[in-house]
């Protein structure tokens, strides 16, 4: 199995752009998970989604972050507009059934 | 406070000694606990999973639970330094119909050759 794919792994942006992070989970798992980490804050949960619904979006710092799960192979975390306090790694998770959950690689974003 | 407190170190150990990381949680509904390992620049990777107070090995990992004071650990034997990354706790609970996941801070733990 690839794993969780995630595009791009590097993003770098001016304040006021529009980011847009890809991500695809493991064939086969129903839940999807977006994080972002901080050294300040650590790993944060902003969003899941199960059978491609949004269950939990009380992470969602604020209205300027969305999520979609078109369907059960690809997901997209999108911030409109961008703020350097958004510079950050943005990681993706899938789990089966909500338990173990396996992280992709990263997107580390930079917003000057 | 959070729910999971983790001491975020670093923690510097030299080759072959036994490492303890360490957990504390405050919610008793906390039933599922697991460790993460994160090098740096890559995503956790899920290291160790457990459900019941008491240990559990795999290797040269034991995870050990004790439900009754809330700690978690995890030990590491003959310690290497490969082993050199972040290592992340977790606690899952049951609530409103959801699985919430908390996460501690992580410690940062170096294997000096």
């Amino acid at each position: 199995d690839a794993g969780v794919i995630q595009s791009p792994r590097h993003e770098v942006t001016e304040m006021g752009q529009e980011v847009t992070l890809r991500c695809k989970p493991i064939s086969g798992h129903n839940s999807l998970f977006w994080y972002r980490q901080t050294m300040m804050r650590g790993l944060e949960l902003l969003i899941y989604f199960n059978n491609n619904v949004p269950i939990d979006d009380s992470g969602m710092p604020e209205d300027r972050f969305s999520a979609k799960m078109p369907n059960a192979s690809f997901s997209t975390l999108k911030i409109q507009p961008s703020e350097p306090r958004d510079s950050a790694v943005y990681f993706c998770a899938s789990s089966r059934d909500r338990y173990e959950q396996y992280f992709g690689p990263g997107t580390r974003l930079t917003v000057t | 406070q959070k729910e999971v407190e983790q001491d975020p170190g670093p923690l510097s150990v030299p080759e072959g000694a036994i490492v303890s990381l360490n957990c504390t949680y405050s919610n008793s509904a906390f039933q599922y606990f697991m460790w993460y390992r994160q090098y740096s620049r890559k995503g956790p990777e899920l290291l160790m999973y457990t459900y019941s107070s008491g240990n559990k090995e795999d290797g040269r990992f034991t995870a050990q639970v004790d439900k009754s004071s809330k700690y978690i650990s995890l030990f590491i034997r003959d310690s290497q330094p490969s082993d050199s990354a972040t290592y992340l706790c977790a606690s899952r609970y049951y609530m409103d119909s959801n699985y919430q996941l908390i996460w501690g801070a992580g410690t940062k733990l170096i294997i000096k050759p």
